[in-house]
């Protein structure tokens, strides 16, 4: 069974660099499908962020305005989210996710990130 | 972009009833539409890919329709358990979205 697990920071200062990391267990990164970022703020709707293949294409929310980066690490079969330039706007659950051929078919259990000084 | 308005936002039910919620794409997707539950405080759960194929393991109340730019998903007999948010999630095209979620509450 594939498990999905969300690491980082929990606060992050305005202006600073937002970091996640989702480690894969149950199943190789280098086998196929894409890997996903989701987010939702405290109380709203979910917002996609970007998927990445195990190649490292990559495609993010253009709503994010170039903020995003999204790589793959295969050998610790892990992938990682970064997003740049953060408000309070950026405060949110997020949720790395298995996506399919496009829907998310594993979630992990969500971290929730506080943009605040 | 493409735009995914769910309605109702909020619907009330009670345990037995058969309930419908209806996604409403911008642009035609074709069937490449998802639906997920969601309880408070924890992760969506996959319910119905393809538009109408029911993922593993999902009850068989639960069913989904359409194509194009609009979609339903069904309950047929709510379950205590059915009470959470529901969200669509068109993948035919990027950026991927997300419906705003309906809300079931009881009755």
């Amino acid at each position: 069974q594939v498990q999905l697990q969300e690491s980082g920071p929990g606060l992050v200062k305005p202006s600073e660099t937002l970091s996640l990391i989702c480690t894969v267990s149950g199943y190789s990164i280098s086998s196929g499908y894409y890997w996903g970022w989701i987010r939702q703020p405290p109380g709203k709707g979910l917002e996609w962020i970007g998927i990445i293949f195990h190649s490292g294409n990559t495609y993010c929310n253009p709503s994010l305005k170039s903020r995003v980066t999204i790589s793959v690490d295969t050998s610790k079969n892990q992938f990682s989210l970064k997003l740049s330039s953060v408000t309070a706007a950026d405060t949110a659950i997020y949720y790395c996710a298995k996506t399919g051929t496009g829907y998310n078919t594993n979630w992990g259990q969500g971290t929730l990130v506080t943009v605040s000084s | 972009d493409i735009q995914m308005t769910q309605s109702p936002s909020t619907l009330s039910a009670s345990v037995g009833d058969r309930v419908t919620i209806t996604c409403r794409a911008s642009q035609s997707i074709s069937s490449w539409l998802a639906w997920y539950q969601q309880k408070p405080g924890k992760a969506p759960k996959l319910l119905i890919y393809k538009a109408s194929s029911l993922d593993s393991g999902v009850p068989s109340r639960f069913s989904g329709s359409g194509s194009g730019t609009e979609f339903t998903l069904t309950i047929s007999s709510l379950q205590p358990d059915d009470f959470a948010t529901y969200y669509c999630q068109q993948y035919n095209s990027y950026p991927y979205s997300f419906g705003q979620g309906t809300k079931l509450e009881i009755k």
